[in-house]
């Protein structure tokens, strides 16, 4: 298993557009988590999922945004109507939960451009 | 709500230097966790050392410790003997708990650069 992986490393795309991007966590891995991280800032929470369920939608995740885990497998994150606000990188990570707390293994993330 | 302060946005040392990186965190909670994660410059997040806040004793991985301050929630990462793979930003995060659901607040980070 090589870790957490994400596509496309790196987006350009002009204000107006929708950008999907797509995280393969490490396998049998149960929870997957959505970060944003702006230039010189810590990551920001977004969304959680385990297996399938969306369990938490940060109050950053507006309409626009919407995520998705449909077999509890790989996650996509869709942005609609990109704004130049939405330009960061967008970290994926992926945990085994055991019913306890849980470390969170991260990928390189997608890096946004909004023009 | 949960905040995370990291005071110190640039350090630098020379190799082989001790360094203290500071942290500071506000909770009502009793029962957390703190986590210092490394991100080297243009690759992905990794954890560096992780404290459990019901054990007083202080976590240490090989040249990486903590010193756990709960009562003053303080949380600062000491790196002993840095080497250049050092460089890179570091990130404290607290983890907490609501329900059955866990998310990480993090602080902005501190870029850390190792001097040969």
């Amino acid at each position: 298993d090589t870790g957490v992986s994400q596509d496309p490393r790196h987006k350009i795309t002009k204000r107006g557009q929708n950008v999907t991007f797509r995280c393969d966590p490490i396998s049998e891995h149960n929870r997957l988590y959505w970060y944003r991280q702006t230039l010189g800032q810590g990551p920001e929470f977004l969304t959680y999922f385990q297996n399938e369920a969306q369990l938490e939608k940060s109050r950053l995740l507006s309409d626009r945004f919407s995520a998705e885990r449909p077999k509890g497998s790989f996650s996509t994150l869709e942005i609609q109507r990109t704004e130049q606000g939405d330009s960061a990188m967008y970290l994926c990570a992926s945990s085994l939960a055991t019913g306890g707390r849980d470390e969170q293994f991260f990928g390189p993330g997608t890096r946004l451009t909004v023009l | 709500a949960q905040t995370v302060t990291q005071s110190q946005p640039e350090m630098s040392v020379q190799e082989a230097e001790t360094v203290t990186l500071s942290c500071t965190y506000d909770t009502s909670e009793n029962n957390y966790y703190l986590f210092w994660y490394k991100q080297p410059p243009s690759r992905q997040m990794i954890l560096v050392i992780r404290q459990e806040a019901y054990k007083q004793q202080n976590a240490t991985e090989n040249r990486f410790s903590v010193n756990f301050q709960k009562a003053a929630k303080s949380f600062s990462l000491k790196i002993s003997d840095s080497q250049l793979g050092d460089t890179a930003m570091y990130f404290c995060a607290f983890e907490r708990a609501r329900d059955s659901n866990y998310q990480l607040i993090w602080g902005a980070g501190t870029k850390l650069i190792i001097k040969p």
